[in-house]
């Protein structure tokens, strides 16, 4: 089946640094992928949506240039949370969605971010 | 708007316990229903799915039917195991909208004890 990889799986920070998660889909082309982060016994928020060689969408109230979203290939799409600060501590989880997958949406593994 | 409501949790259950968690949804025509679970400190893993009215996804035990009348998709399972302990989420995915994100319920966290 699908498989979506995220990488890393945790990670600890100091405030003001930069982090890059990566999510690559292995066995399909993701043309189109989904960045959510969730906080604790919550539900997924939405954060961006992006397409292939395409700009994100971002939902209201995320910041575009502290979540930086690229997805310039069909199997990769990367979050790079800039300036990291405390309050940006939870877990991300990608999802991709493939020409082979239309009824389905294949979910990384999450990433959980600590900035100290 | 589109949008998902499952019960509350959490749910607390013996082994070998009858499982209902529902889940119902507001939407126009007719979306694709999904169920996920997640496991602590993990992403969210496919549980089972239904693309129309009357279908029934079904999967480890675990079973779910489209009903357009009631516009539910209730998860239920015969007889649960320590091992099913984790979040479950309902979710759809809108009709005629493909490549948008889906919808989430906000899970809710099924605890079996021996």
């Amino acid at each position: 089946g699908a498989v979506v990889s995220q990488h890393p799986s945790w990670v600890i920070c100091k405030s003001g640094t930069s982090v890059k998660i990566e999510c690559r889909s292995l066995d399909f082309q993701a043309t189109t992928m989904f960045w959510y982060r969730q906080f604790p016994k919550q539900s997924l928020m939405l954060m961006a949506t992006s397409n292939e060689g395409s700009k994100a969408t971002y939902e209201q109230g995320v910041e575009k240039d502290k979540f930086l979203i690229n997805h310039a290939s069909l199997t990769l799409s990367t979050l790079t949370v800039t300036s990291a600060h405390p309050e940006d501590s939870s877990f991300y989880i990608c999802s991709a969605a493939g020409t082979a997958s239309n009824y389905g949406y294949t979910f990384g593994s999450g990433t959980r971010l600590t900035v100290v | 708007g589109n949008s998902v409501t499952q019960m509350e949790g959490p749910v607390t259950l013996s082994e070998e316990a009858f499982l209902t968690i529902n889940c119902t949804y507001t939407a126009t025509g007719y979306p694709s229903l999904f169920w996920y679970v997640q496991y602590p400190g993990e992403g969210l893993q496919l549980l089972l799915k239904a693309t129309k009215a009357d279908d029934k996804g079904s999967n480890k035990g675990f079973e779910a039917t489209y009903r357009k009348e009631t516009t539910s998709f209730h998860l239920e399972k015969g007889s649960v195991q320590v091992s099913d302990s984790a979040v479950y989420f309902c979710a759809l995915s809108p009709a005629n909208q493909a490549g948008t994100a889906l919808i989430f319920g906000k899970g809710t966290t099924l605890s079996v004890s021996s």
